[in-house]
């Protein structure tokens, strides 16, 4: 199975500022030839779901603030929040479907400062 | 508005089953496979398997084949999730979650929607 560690674990960062999680694959989840990268983005509040957030990297899923947005490929991704509101303090997950089983990240909680 | 409406939560003895429900609505049921995926502390968020709405065919994670079942009923737009021979470690918030149609061929997927979750405890 692939395996997704993200960084840091937890995240404390002042209103309107940019918060920005790191996630590592152990294996490549990008096709060069269709510059594809199998990678997602959710956010989770406190009794709830997942959420959608990003998929292939770097596509916002309908409805979510432009102040989300995602980048890497390979092996490497970002999630950045350019400026951090109230409402995004949440765990944040990444997800590959490079591969089956997808797998997940173990997450990482952002606070605010 | 797609909704997934899963049953309630269930507590249950070590060596027994349990049976989830996640009820689909505002969309066609039978166009989007629904996955099961669930959470606990100690693993975070582990897929567990698939199932086509529609054939009701299915695909499990090694780490549960022999021990999930997935169902469903296109009468009742329901797909259904049993766990046997439950331990300690199965204690975890199970949810059901519909794939998302991608524009592009993947062996994985992600996952649009999700069910409020079911939390199922065992405990002797």
């Amino acid at each position: 199975d692939i395996v997704m560690t993200q960084s840091p674990d937890s995240l404390t960062v002042s209103l309107g500022e940019r918060a920005t999680i790191n996630c590592k694959s152990s294996h490549s989840i990008s096709y060069r030839s269709s510059n594809r990268n199998f990678l997602a983005w959710y956010q989770q509040k406190p009794g709830q779901p997942p959420k959608l957030l990003i998929y292939w990297a770097s596509t916002r899923e309908s409805g979510v603030p432009d102040r989300f947005s995602g980048s890497g490929s390979g092996t490497d991704f970002t999630l950045t929040i350019s400026s951090l509101q109230a409402e995004d303090v949440a765990v944040y997950y990444c997800q590959q479907y490079y591969n089956t089983p997808q797998t997940f990240g173990q997450g990482t909680k952002v606070e605010i400062k | 508005q797609v909704q997934l409406v899963q049953s309630g939560a269930e507590m249950k003895k070590p060596g027994a089953s349990v049976k989830v429900s996640c009820k689909a609505s505002g969309y066609t049921f039978t166009s989007y496979y629904l996955h099961w995926v669930r959470q606990t502390p100690g693993q975070g968020l582990e897929w567990m398997g698939i199932i086509n709405s529609s054939g009701g065919s299915t695909s499990y994670a090694q780490t549960f084949q022999g021990r999930v079942t997935m169902t469903r009923d296109t009468s009742t737009s329901t797909v259904y999730m049993e766990l046997s021979s439950l331990r300690s470690e199965d204690t975890a918030v199970y949810y059901c979650a519909r794939e998302k149609g991608l524009d592009f061929a993947a062996a994985g997927t992600v996952f649009d929607f999700w069910g409020q979750g079911t939390l199922v405890t065992v405990s002797s």
